[in-house]
Order: C-alpha cells, then sequence, then structure tokens
C-alpha cells in the first residue's frame, strides 16, 4: 500500500459545481496533514492545513479522519482557476521530519 | 513571491559535467529540504536539513551532494548523473520541524534539470 494515495483524476467538473477529494495515507503515527496546489509548470503551494476538528476557508473544507486515516477536501462553487492539481501532503515527526507527498489529484473546472 | 528562490532555473548538463542548484530563503525559516518531481510520479523528499544539520538523506544516491552552510542557504551539488535524473529539482522552507504550523512549507519556482 502507498504511504499516500489520491486518486489521479482528472475530475472534469463544470463552474459553479462542488467537488471533493480524498487522500489516505498509511502511518498511523502521522501527525501533519497539508493540502498545497500545484499549476502546472509551478511550484506547489499551500492551499490549507487539516486539522482534526476539520477547517474551513472561504470555498473551501478540509476534514481529517484519524480512525479511517484519510483526509478530503472539499471545494464548493468552482471556478474556472481552481483548475490545478491538488497534492495531499502527510508529515511525521520524532526528531525528524519524514514528508510524503500524494501523486496528486488533477482537477480541471469547464466553464 | 522571492520567498525562497532558485537558481538556476532550468538546466542541462551531460553525463560528466559537475553543476550546483542553489536555494535561497528569505523567510528567516530554520529548515530547508530538496525534492525532486519527475513526471506522473509525486514529489520525493530527498534531503532534510534543519539549522543547518541533516536531519534525513532518503536513499539519495551519492552521486547527489548537499551542502547548507548557513539556514538560509542550501545547495545540490550534482556529478555524474544519468539521464534519469531529468526532473524538475524543487526546494522548499519552513519555520521548523515537528508539528503544526511550523511545518508548513513554501517552496521556490524549481531548477529544470535535463541531463543528456
Amino acid at each position: 500500500r502507498k504511504e499516500v494515495e489520491q486518486d489521479p483524476g482528472p475530475f472534469n467538473v463544470p463552474e459553479g459545481a462542488t467537488v471533493a477529494f480524498n487522500c489516505t495515507y498509511s502511518n498511523s503515527a502521522s501527525q501533519s496533514f497539508f493540502w498545497y496546489r500545484q499549476d502546472c509548470r509551478k511550484e506547489p503551494k499551500l492551499l490549507m492545513s487539516v486539522y482534526s476538528s476539520g477547517n474551513e476557508d472561504g470555498r473551501f473544507t478540509a476534514q481529517l479522519n484519524r480512525a479511517s486515516q484519510y483526509i478530503s477536501l472539499l471545494i464548493r462553487d468552482s471556478k474556472l482557476s481552481d483548475s490545478a492539481t491538488y497534492l495531499c501532503v502527510v508529515t511525521s515527526g520524532g526528531g525528524y521530519q519524514k514528508v510524503t507527498f500524494g501523486t496528486g489529484t488533477k482537477l480541471q473546472v469547464i466553464p | 513571491e522571492t520567498g525562497v528562490t532558485q537558481t538556476p532555473r532550468h538546466l542541462v548538463m551531460g553525463m560528466t559535467n559537475k553543476k550546483s542548484l542553489k536555494c535561497e530563503q528569505h523567510l528567516g525559516h530554520n529548515a530547508m529540504y530538496w525534492y525532486k518531481q519527475s513526471a506522473k510520479k509525486p514529489l520525493e523528499l530527498m534531503f532534510v536539513y534543519n539549522f543547518k544539520e541533516q536531519t534525513e538523506n532518503n536513499s539519495v544516491p551519492s552521486r547527489f551532494s548537499p551542502e547548507c552552510p548557513n539556514s538560509s542557504h542550501l545547495f545540490l551539488h550534482l556529478h555524474t548523473l544519468q539521464p534519469e535524473d531529468s526532473a524538475l529539482y524543487l526546494c522548499a522552507s519552513s519555520q521548523g520541524i515537528g508539528g503544526g504550523k511550523k511545518e508548513t512549507q513554501y517552496f521556490g519556482p524549481g531548477t529544470r534539470l535535463l541531463v543528456l
């Protein structure tokens, strides 16, 4: 089983739609979770951290389910500018940092 | 954004060449990272430095040699690379390691490397 697994997509959705991505992780000792966004031929940029209680930032909502070892990202009212690859990132601490990226889920928002 | 800069942005080198990639962060962070991004593969963490000390080396071949002279600068020295090493090499920095917001990583634009 991969350490961090994502559906690669692509997810093709119309403008205004709601879309959700899931990411599963295998290491139960994982401590921190993030969603990054990567545009084509650009570097990844932090979209949001994911907290146990869930968190929302505008149209974006992230959830963490430690029992089932997955995190999710919900995008409401999709915009054309949301088209990108969304990367799930899981880290474990313990004196050093092991950082694992998922392969990413590609989202294409269609006019 | 110019928080994390990388030079050169593009590099073509032969298998016998020696070159270096440079990363500089202007964010006052203490941890820096090298990643490799190949097509259709997840980002692969190569090296982690925290307060100039290497804390992670993910079984990277010795033809890649990192150097961290201070918390703001990170180098990746390359020699006798193989064509399969062609990829985007990304540098990142974070305030620290060990949990929470400190771990948020900020990436540079990357160096696109082609080994012939």
